[in-house]
């Protein structure tokens, strides 16, 4: 299995801050990598496809980069609703695995 | 627009079998752009994918639960359902069904999500 790890897990941050975080395949996945924003109690929702592609009705403030086993995920302009927990996952090949989560807390 | 929802039991007793059905409306399952998949969510943790199904009914399972899996497709009724047996309590969690964009663009990306349904194994 393809192994996808995160980092930070947690980040504390404050509106208006930018954020990366940084998620790393265990090996070579192409762009074949998602992006997803989960809410407390609610269903992930979907950011960034094939690493960059950025989902209708996402903002512009969120930009995914990357390519074979290193990405990033981008949040120019902290937005109070953007505190969440994001997780990032492959689609290269079965099982399809993800991240381990970035909580994003209110500094 | 197309929405998911799931629905099943939301209590299972060890050893027994654990049934979900996804319901899909607003647009048709018999797509070929599209594969229909279950993830879950322990509570407090990650996500972990379980399987998916084409509307062709040809199935991909995480090898992690194939043995005790199966993924059912009726495009009839528009619905993919999930059992899964001899459950324990690690298979207490909130069960999503999603839907998985195909092909070059999206690359699997899966777009759109049911709300979720909390399963509990316990006696």
């Amino acid at each position: 299995d393809i192994q996808m790890t995160q980092s930070p897990s947690s980040v504390s941050a404050s509106v208006g801050d930018r954020v990366t975080i940084t998620c790393r395949a265990s090996q070579g996945i192409a762009s074949w990598l998602a992006w997803y924003q989960q809410r407390p109690g609610k269903a992930p929702k979907l950011l960034i496809y094939a690493s960059s592609g950025l989902q209708s009705g996402v903002p512009s403030r969120f930009t995914g980069s990357g390519s074979g086993t290193d990405f990033t995920l981008t949040i120019s302009s902290l937005q109070p609703e953007d505190f969440a927990t994001y997780y990032c996952q492959q689609a290269y090949s079965f099982p399809y695995t993800f991240g381990q989560g970035t909580k994003l807390e209110i500094k | 627009q197309v929405q998911l929802q799931e629905s099943g039991p939301g209590l299972v007793k060890p050893s027994e079998a654990l049934s979900l059905t996804c319901t899909v409306s607003g647009g048709s399952m018999s797509t070929s752009s599209y594969y229909w998949g279950w993830i879950r969510q322990p509570p407090g943790k990650g996500l972990e994918w379980i399987g998916s199904i084409y509307y062709s009914g040809s199935t991909y399972y995480n090898p992690s639960l194939k043995s005790r899996l199966t993924i059912s497709v009726d495009t009839s009724t528009n619905q993919f359902s999930l059992r899964v047996t001899s459950v324990t309590a690690a298979d207490t969690a909130v069960y999503y069904c999603a839907r998985r964009r195909s092909g070059t663009s999206y690359k699997n990306a899966f777009d759109i999500w049911g709300q979720g349904t909390m399963v509990t194994v316990s006696s």
